[in-house]
């Protein structure tokens, strides 16, 4: 089955414990991407990666580290977590484009609480 | 820079009622615009799409436009039932696998 998973699935820390969230697709994509999801702000993104060893800053860095050393997986790094990263995260991929924008396929999402 | 906003939640209707949601959007050129959908405690789905100006998406009773004079794409049922209970984003994208800016999302509740 095709699919984006992330783990955990919902974790609480506290201010400046490091963490990782993993995400991985079994679908070849190229393209992986990070989003947050906070309450009356939708979804906005963290970090994309286009292929391997190519990542990007999306709309809210801040805080976040990622890589891609392999293909399947773009892990999320909190080297020093605060408050305000209290968030909804998700995890996406989709293919190389072709003939047209290309459906990006997302992940059961990663609710984490930083106390 | 591009954005999209989508009329604000929550929108609760009785089952077989006729739904819209409005979405419109700012953007250069001419990007591709999604529906998702998110139900409750899962991750979004993409529900429909269109690529290009007068297409119309389809899928699962829902339907949206791309309408290129009002820049929208506002999505539409005709009769909703109470599984459609769920939080719909309206996004746009340019091809290339460039980043998907979302709407700020709607909740939908459908009450029997």
């Amino acid at each position: 089955e095709a699919q984006v998973t992330q783990n955990p699935r919902y974790l609480i820390t506290v201010t400046g414990k490091k963490l990782t969230v993993t995400c991985s697709q079994n679908m070849n994509h190229e393209y992986m991407s990070w989003y947050r999801q906070d309450p009356g702000l939708g979804l906005r993104q963290i970090y994309y990666s286009m292929n391997v060893e190519v990542t990007d800053k999306g709309d809210v860095p801040e805080g976040y580290k990622v890589s891609r050393k392999e293909k399947r997986n773009f892990p999320l790094i909190l080297e020093s977590p605060s408050p305000n990263q209290t968030s909804l995260y998700f995890c996406a991929s989709s293919s190389t484009p072709g003939q047209g924008v290309e459906t990006q396929y997302f992940g059961p999402g990663t609710r984490l609480l930083v106390l | 820079g591009n954005s999209v906003t989508q009329m604000e939640g929550p929108v609760t209707l009785s089952e077989e009622a006729f739904l819209t949601i409005n979405c419109t959007y700012t953007a250069t050129g001419y990007p591709s615009l999604f529906w998702y959908v998110q139900y409750p405690g899962e991750g979004l789905q993409l529900l429909l799409k269109a690529t290009k100006a007068d297409d119309k998406g389809s899928n699962k009773g829902f339907e949206a436009t791309y309408r290129k004079e009002t820049t929208s794409f506002h999505l539409e049922k005709g009769s909703v039932q109470v599984s459609d209970s769920a939080v719909y984003f309206c996004a746009l994208s340019y091809s290339g696998n460039t980043p998907l800016v979302f709407g700020k999302g709607t909740r939908l509740s459908v009450i029997a």
